[in-house]
């Protein structure tokens, strides 16, 4: 299984204010993704990065609001941008394994004040 | 996204007990996934189904993946105080790409 680092674990923002959370995989991965998870809530796919290539949103997620990079084969980013109280959530990243297993990082909680 | 159906929605038990709940999806799925939220973390892999009719253990955790392809159920035998946590169950249909998720089944459990 891929070993997944996010940084930071946890932040509190100001509204208005951006925050970048940073994802390394200890292997090459064709595809990483992005989850939000709110309070209480399930996960909810909002992009999925490939390298060399615009990352693919999913519905009522914008690349506005939510600019990813992902500059190598082991490394992406996630940028909350504009933040208000709602963004108050966890962010996840993820990566396949070979199998078609998702693994993920131990997340970013992200609070909005 | 495909919507999952998980159930129960939370458990609370005492240590010692059985423990299984349940997933259903409206389409066929390719692939099911169990996964285990602790507070604070991401989820962690309890056990992967890839074929229809397979049952899988891990330890006292059994999953099967259901023969109509729409269903799976994790058992948790002779429960302790460390399997408290969110349960997710997840998949992957024949129409996408994307790894769907139910809402999680809490369990807590008791001394």
């Amino acid at each position: 299984s891929a070993v997944i680092s996010q940084k930071p674990s946890r932040d509190i923002c100001q509204r208005g204010t951006s925050l970048t959370i940073q994802c390394q995989v200890d292997s090459q991965v064709t595809m990483m993704f992005w989850y939000r998870q709110q309070p209480g809530q399930s996960l909810t796919l909002i992009a999925t990065a490939n390298q060399g290539s615009e990352a693919t949103y999913e519905s009522g997620f914008v690349i506005d609001k939510f600019p990813i990079s992902r500059p190598n084969l082991t490394f992406s980013t996630l940028t909350v941008s504009n933040m208000s109280p709602e963004d108050s959530s966890i962010y996840l990243c993820s990566v396949e394994g070979a199998g078609t297993e998702a693994f993920f990082g131990q997340g970013t909680r992200l609070t909005v004040v | 996204g495909q919507q999952l159906n998980q159930s129960p929605q939370s458990m609370f038990i005492q240590e010692g007990e059985d423990v299984s709940m349940n997933c259903t999806s409206s389409s066929i799925f390719n692939t099911w996934l169990w996964y285990k939220q602790d507070p604070g973390e991401g989820p962690v892999l309890l056990i992967a189904l890839y074929k229809a009719g397979e049952l899988t253990s891990n330890g006292r955790l059994t999953a099967q993946f259901g023969i109509t392809r729409k269903d799976s159920f994790l058992n948790i035998s002779a429960s302790i105080p460390s399997d408290v946590g969110i349960y997710f169950c997840a998949g992957y249909s024949n129409s996408g790409y994307a790894l769907n998720f139910g809402k999680g089944t809490s369990l807590l459990v008791t001394p």
